[in-house]
């Protein structure tokens, strides 16, 4: 099983639909969580961390579950301009510290 | 917020030369910095952690006499792919973990990116 394994996309949804992106990790020992949006050709950006009791920014709802060990990003009322690849990043912390990125899924708003 | 600049942002060269790619933490310090990988329609594949003051550590499958890192300070490092071929050309992106100051939020600055192509 892959560390990190996220929807095998690509999404093509319509402007103002809501859309949402599961990952799933493998190592339970996983520290830090969050979401990243890579647009084409450019390097990833920080969307959003991911806490333990769920977080809001704006459009956007990032949540965790670490009994299953999968977080998942919701966008609501979704722009033309959220199109982009979102990428979910796993840590581990401590001595050994370890990032893992997963494939990432492509996000197409379409007008 | 945190800046971490990579030169050079593109470079073309021939095969059996060397390519050297500076990542900087212009506003921060950096003791862990990571180099990646990523081709076309891919994730970031984490080749190796660079460790200030001490050697990298690299990911299974990256061969390190080939792609030299350097980590000699604390807001330096550098990756060198060696007698590059065309099969390593490719977009490799840096990104710096701030640990020094303020609280480690284990959020990371990434570079711009430089892509390499190999003739």
């Amino acid at each position: 099983r892959k560390e990190v394994e996220q929807d095998p996309g690509p999404f093509n949804v319509p402007e103002g639909a809501t859309v949402a992106f599961n990952c799933t990790y493998s190592n339970s020992a996983s520290q830090s969580f969050f979401w990243y949006r890579q647009d084409c050709r450019k390097e990833p950006k920080l969307l959003m961390s991911v806490y333990s009791s769920g977080n809001e920014d704006g459009r956007f709802t990032a949540q965790l579950n670490r009994a299953s060990q999968y977080i998942s990003l919701l966008i609501r009322d979704s722009k033309l301009s959220d199109s982009a690849t979102y990428l979910c990043v796993v840590t581990r912390g401590g001595s050994n510290y370890k990032l893992t990125f997963g494939k990432g899924t492509l996000l197409t708003v379409n007008p | 917020g945190a800046v971490v600049s990579q030169h050079p942002s593109r470079v073309i060269c021939k095969s059996g030369t060397s390519v050297k790619i500076e990542c900087r933490s212009l506003d921060f310090q950096a003791t862990t910095m990571f180099w990646y990988r990523q081709f076309p329609k891919q994730s970031l594949m984490l080749m190796a952690t660079s460790n200030e003051g001490s050697k990298a550590t690299y990911e299974q499958g990256v061969e390190k006499d080939k792609f030299l890192i350097n980590h000699a300070s604390l807001t330096l490092s550098t990756l060198t792919v060696t007698s590059a071929h065309p099969e390593d050309s490719s977009f490799y992106i840096c990104s710096a973990r701030r640990t020094s100051g303020g609280a480690d939020t284990g959020e990371l600055f990434f570079g711009e990116g430089s892509r390499l192509t190999v003739l």
